[in-house]
């Protein structure tokens, strides 16, 4: 069946970045794109981009342009999110979905001085 | 300010029916399939309608979803107190910025 494990909860201060990663199986990695979205706390979804599974190709959400890069590995079947100058908005719980409507189990990324 | 509109909050007692709308535009709903989610407390969000108004396998069949022009709707029949959680809509808009999935702000469902 369909998983996407992802990486554990990361602590970060203001400025710094952070890299999630979410690791995939139970169907052909490069037949489909992964979508990252997060959730503050108590907020609603919000879509950062996608990344496709076969050729890399990105499309970011234009409030993230700049500031994020995802990547896959073909090899490990992994996707990652890489969101740099972190700021304490940036705090929230963030997914990876994948085909099917699967989601991750989420990561919580804290931005804290 | 989302995208797409819900309500934020709806109510039902045990048995009875209820629907969620979102509303949208012709850069969205108006021209590509919307997807519902529910969310447990803590938990990550489910798929329960894909491609406008198809359930996913194990999704029961008192979920329903249906579209007609920039809107949509899901609804939710034989309530049940397990189905107290907070649904989104969700569906790609195409618009001059590029194209960007979108969601609606969430409707908190609560069983009375």
């Amino acid at each position: 069946q369909v998983q996407l494990v992802q990486s554990g909860a990361e602590l970060r201060k203001p400025g710094a970045s952070v890299r999630v990663s979410c690791r995939t199986s139970g169907y052909t990695f490069s037949s489909y794109g992964i979508s990252w979205v997060r959730q503050a706390p108590g907020q609603g979804l919000e879509w950062m981009g996608w990344i496709s599974g076969s050729n890399g190709e990105t499309n970011y959400a234009r409030k993230f342009r700049g500031r994020v890069t995802m990547t896959t590995d073909s090899f490990t079947s992994t996707a990652y999110m890489q969101l740099r100058s972190l700021r304490s908005d940036d705090t929230a719980v963030y997914y990876c979905v994948g085909p099917h409507g699967y989601w991750g189990q989420g990561t919580l990324v804290t931005v804290s001085s | 300010q989302s995208v797409l509109t819900q309500p934020p909050s709806a109510s039902g007692t045990p048995g009875q029916r209820v629907t969620i709308s979102c509303s949208g535009s012709s850069s969205n709903i108006g021209r590509n399939f919307v997807y519902w989610y529910q969310q447990l407390p803590g938990a990550a969000p489910k798929l329960l309608i894909y491609r406008d108004s198809r359930r996913p396998s194990g999704v029961p069949d008192r979920f329903s979803g249906s579209k007609s022009g920039t809107s949509a709707s899901l609804a939710i029949s034989g309530l049940r107190s397990e189905d107290e959680a907070e649904y989104y809509c969700a569906v790609w808009d195409d618009s001059l910025s590029g194209r960007n999935w979108v969601f609606g702000g969430g409707t908190k469902l609560t069983v009375l």
